[in-house]
């Protein structure tokens, strides 16, 4: 399967500040890349889905001026937790979709996000 | 995408096989069964998926009911490393594009050393 690096694993940041998470394909070209968050104990759940080349989609009750995604490459999407505020604190996990019919996805290790 | 229904935790002996069992009596022709795992403080990691066909890889079996409602992931083994949360998921065909999956709250299964 895909390799997937996310950077960076772990970052504490103050209240008020941004936070950039990188998203890597290590081996092969993602058109496709998504990101969920999964709060502690609970499931994940879908943030946006992020395209190479174009804006991202954002699910119903995510803010994208909060979330910024950008997709500069087909191995590298990121995404900016703008204003931070402790609610925002949660466990960041990228995947990505090879060029195959079934959707099957490949995700990354995870960011967890404290924010004081 | 449709909903599937799952155990909310399974306990097995290691070394012994476990067969975690997934109903998705919603399903669609179109939608293929996957299978996730995720194991603690990691992003989930994808084990196998199916559509109407039993399949088999390195990681697990899959076993599809006829009717294609219900559907039974088979770790043959079981070691202290299978320890996860196992979400067993539907996501459509859609020739070629992908969308995001909905995760359910999956089955903890526990192993016993």
């Amino acid at each position: 399967g895909a390799v997937v690096s996310q950077h960076p694993s772990w970052v504490i940041c103050k209240s008020g500040t941004s936070v950039k998470i990188e998203c890597r394909s290590l081996d092969f070209q993602a058109t496709t890349m998504f990101w969920y968050r999964q709060f502690p104990k609970q499931s994940l759940m879908l943030m946006a889905t992020s395209n190479e080349g174009s804006k991202a989609t954002y699910e119903q009750g995510v803010e994208k001026d909060k979330f910024l995604i950008n997709h500069a490459s087909l191995t590298l999407s990121t995404l900016t937790v703008t204003s931070a505020h402790p609610e925002d604190s949660s466990f960041y996990i990228c995947s990505l979709v090879a060029r195959s019919s079934y959707n099957e996805q490949f995700f990354g290790p995870g960011t967890r996000l404290t924010v004081l | 995408d449709a909903k599937t229904t799952q155990p909310n935790s399974m306990e097995s002996n290691e070394e012994e096989p476990v067969h975690l069992p997934c109903n998705h009596s919603t399903i669609s022709g179109t939608d293929y069964i996957h299978w996730y795992r995720q194991l603690p403080s990691q992003g989930p990691e994808y084990v196998i998926h199916g559509l109407t066909s039993n399949v088999n890889n390195r990681m697990a079996s899959l076993a599809i009911a006829e009717d294609r409602k219900s559907s039974t992931l088979i770790l043959h083994r079981a070691t202290l490393r299978d320890a996860a949360v196992y979400y067993c998921i539907l996501s459509a065909y859609s020739g070629g594009g992908a969308d995001g999956l909905t995760f359910g709250k999956g089955t903890h299964l526990i192993i016993q050393p």
